[in-house]
Parts: C-alpha cells; sequence; structure tokens
C-alpha cells in the first residue's frame, strides 16, 4: 500500500542553521512522483517541487535542495541558512502512476519548522 | 501556474446546516480536487471533481454528504451538508493544469462548525 511517512513532526532551528526534512515513502509502482509543498500560518499550500521516479538526480533551487534516494526510498528537503520566512508546516507527497491521471496525492503528516531569530 | 481562489476564505456554521465553498481557477484545468484537512492533521483527498459528469470519491466520502459540482473547466463548488462539529477542518481546492502534472492548491476555507 501506498504511504508516506514524515517522523518528524516539529524541528525548530536558529536562523541561518541548515535543516533537513526528511520523508520515506511507500509504493508498488515502479513509476511514481514526489513532491514537496510548504503550508505557512497563512494556511495555503505553495508547491515546491515535483520529481518522478526515474529521475535520481537531486535538485537545487536557491536555499533549498531535495536528495532523492530510491535505493532507500527517501526524498529529503534541505532548507541552507534558514530564514524565518521558512517557518511554515512542510508536507511530502506522493502520487503513483496508477493515479497519475487522477492526480491523487498521497501526504505525509507533515514536518512543523520553526525557525527562531 | 494555475492561481486558485475560494470563497468564502473562513466560516461559522451551525450544526446541521450546509455550506457550499466555491473554487475557481484563472486558467482552464483538466483536474480539479478537494481535500479536507482536519486541525493539526495532514491532507485528505476527498473527491476529483469531473467536468459535466459526477465526482469520483474517495473511500470514507459519500456524495450526499459532500455533493460537488463542475459545472466548466474553471469553476467547482463542494457543499459540506448537514454539518457537525467534525466537519470542522480546512477545505483546499486544487487543481492540474492541461498538458502540466503540478498540482495546485487554493488558499482554503476554514470552517468551523458550533
Amino acid at each position: 500500500a501506498q504511504k508516506v511517512t514524515q517522523a518528524q513532526t516539529e524541528i525548530s532551528v536558529v536562523e541561518k542553521e541548515d535543516v533537513t526534512l526528511d520523508c520515506v515513502y511507500e509504493t508498488r509502482d515502479t513509476t511514481y512522483y514526489l513532491f514537496w509543498y510548504k503550508q505557512p500560518p497563512s494556511g495555503e499550500l505553495v508547491f515546491l517541487i515535483r520529481r518522478n521516479s526515474f529521475d535520481e538526480q537531486n535538485e537545487i533551487s536557491g536555499r533549498y535542495s531535495w536528495n532523492f534516494q530510491k535505493s532507500t526510498s527517501s526524498f529529503n528537503f534541505t532548507i541552507t541558512a534558514s530564514q524565518v520566512v521558512d517557518s511554515a508546516v512542510y508536507f511530502c507527497a506522493l502520487s503513483e502512476e496508477r493515479s497519475s491521471n487522477t492526480g491523487k496525492l498521497i501526504f505525509g503528516q507533515g514536518t512543523t519548522l520553526q525557525v527562531k531569530p | 501556474s494555475a492561481v486558485i481562489s475560494q470563497k468564502p476564505s473562513r466560516d461559522i456554521c451551525q450544526r446541521g446546516t450546509s455550506l457550499t465553498i466555491q473554487c475557481q481557477v484563472d486558467s482552464q484545468v483538466t483536474m480539479m480536487f478537494w481535500y479536507r484537512q482536519q486541525p493539526g492533521q495532514s491532507l485528505t483527498l476527498i473527491a476529483t471533481a469531473n467536468q459535466g459528469s459526477e465526482a469520483t470519491y474517495e473511500s470514507g466520502f459519500v456524495i450526499d454528504k459532500f455533493p460537488i459540482s463542475r459545472p466548466n473547466l474553471t469553476f467547482s463548488t463542494l457543499t459540506v451538508s448537514n454539518m457537525s462539529p467534525e466537519d470542522s477542518s480546512i477545505y483546499l481546492c486544487s487543481a492540474m493544469g492541461q498538458g502540466s502534472d503540478e498540482q495546485y492548491f487554493g488558499p482554503g476555507t476554514r470552517l468551523t462548525v458550533t
């Protein structure tokens, strides 16, 4: 069965520290898609990245980077030099190939990141 | 990327009443979805809103409780019927654009049922 696990419920760091948010997934499909979303206190869900299962290259976007490792079924998210504005709940999500046409996303429980000044 | 708006942004409703939430996308999209986020919880898909046909509901969600309409490619509504306090949640609309696999979300509707 498909499942997404974000074991870290809450993380607190001081500004400028690097922080990694973990995401482990389970799926029987060989083709699937992984996502990260940010949910700031205002509540909207902000799309950060989508990665398909055939692309294991790490991705970097400014202070954000993602490490996808199929061998460990993980898709971890690192914020470098964190800032107070990074404080939010971060969700990892999975979409399986069988669901790709329907767009169904399976979300992890989320990790609350607090960045203190 | 698609820009999605929802109305109302929040509401406080009495038990037993119904609320209809509107979702508007600024461009034509292939897929529209409704998710629920209970307090302090993750998101759960309620249903896929199909244009011109009945919505496809996930396990645990039924049409009588959550009727959905999608009259065209840019608009959908979700009704939360016969509300109880357990329905207090954030309801989010999302959309997947034509030729895109990225799924974008609206700002959500915060519903409190008293």
